[in-house]
């Protein structure tokens, strides 16, 4: 099957300052990648939708100045939680949509687990 | 809205036994539904989808139903192992392959 990576797979930060976050996709191009976020015994909450080359969609909620999210390429995009702070501690998945396969079947990465202390 | 919605409770099944795990999804019924599993501080793993014009998908041990009079769909494990034990997400896909997930049902599977 399809395999995305994800790095770094935990990150401890101090609050205030900024994470980077990489998703990559390493077998198949993702023309779409999703990014979630989960916090524990809760399930998964879509944060935005990037597209290759185009700007990101947030859902509702979610500052997009506060998660920058960059998809340079079709194996990379980018979440940047800027100015973090402790409520931001939350485990981040992202996913890829490989574009030839029916009915949008999703890859996940194996998340990243951010602390900001 | 759509929501999806799963059983919130921990499912605990001897091993051997018949693991069931519902999902159920309010207003349009969706074109399809998948079935995810995910180990903890791990992502979903894929393992099966069921489109709204299918009654029933199988593979291997796994068997999904989807049943759109009840809204609702059925994901079965036959046979169950401890090696089972996760949590299992069920999911709604919408346009641009947006996926609204339940929160999920654990399984707990007793040697």
């Amino acid at each position: 099957g399809a395999v995305v990576s994800q790095h770094p797979s935990w990150v401890i930060c101090k609050s205030g300052t900024s994470v980077k976050i990489e998703c990559r996709s390493l077998d198949f191009q993702a023309t779409t990648m999703f990014w979630y976020r989960q916090f524990p015994k809760q399930s998964l909450m879509l944060m935005a939708t990037s597209n290759e080359g185009s700007k990101a969609t947030y859902e509702q909620g979610v500052e997009k100045d506060k998660f920058l999210i960059n998809h340079a390429s079709l194996t990379l995009s980018t979440l940047t939680v800027t100015s973090a702070h402790p409520e931001d501690s939350s485990f981040y998945i992202c996913s890829g949509l490989a574009g030839d396969r029916p009915y949008n079947e999703q890859f996940f990465g194996p998340g990243t687990r951010l602390t900001v202390l | 809205s759509q929501k999806i919605e799963q059983n919130s409770e921990a499912l605990n099944i001897q091993e051997g036994k018949t693991a069931t795990l519902t999902c159920n999804y309010t207003n349009y019924s969706p074109a399809y539904l998948q079935w995810y599993r995910q180990d903890p501080g791990r992502g979903p793993v894929f393992l099966l989808l069921i489109r709204e014009n299918e009654k029933e998908k199988r593979k291997e041990r796994l068997k999904v139903t989807f049943d759109t009079t009840l809204k609702q769909s059925l994901f079965h494990i036959t046979a169950s192992q401890p090696a089972d034990s996760a949590t299992y997400l069920c999911a709604k896909g919408n346009q641009g392959g947006k996926l609204i997930f339940g929160q999920g049902t654990e399984l707990s599977v007793k040697p």
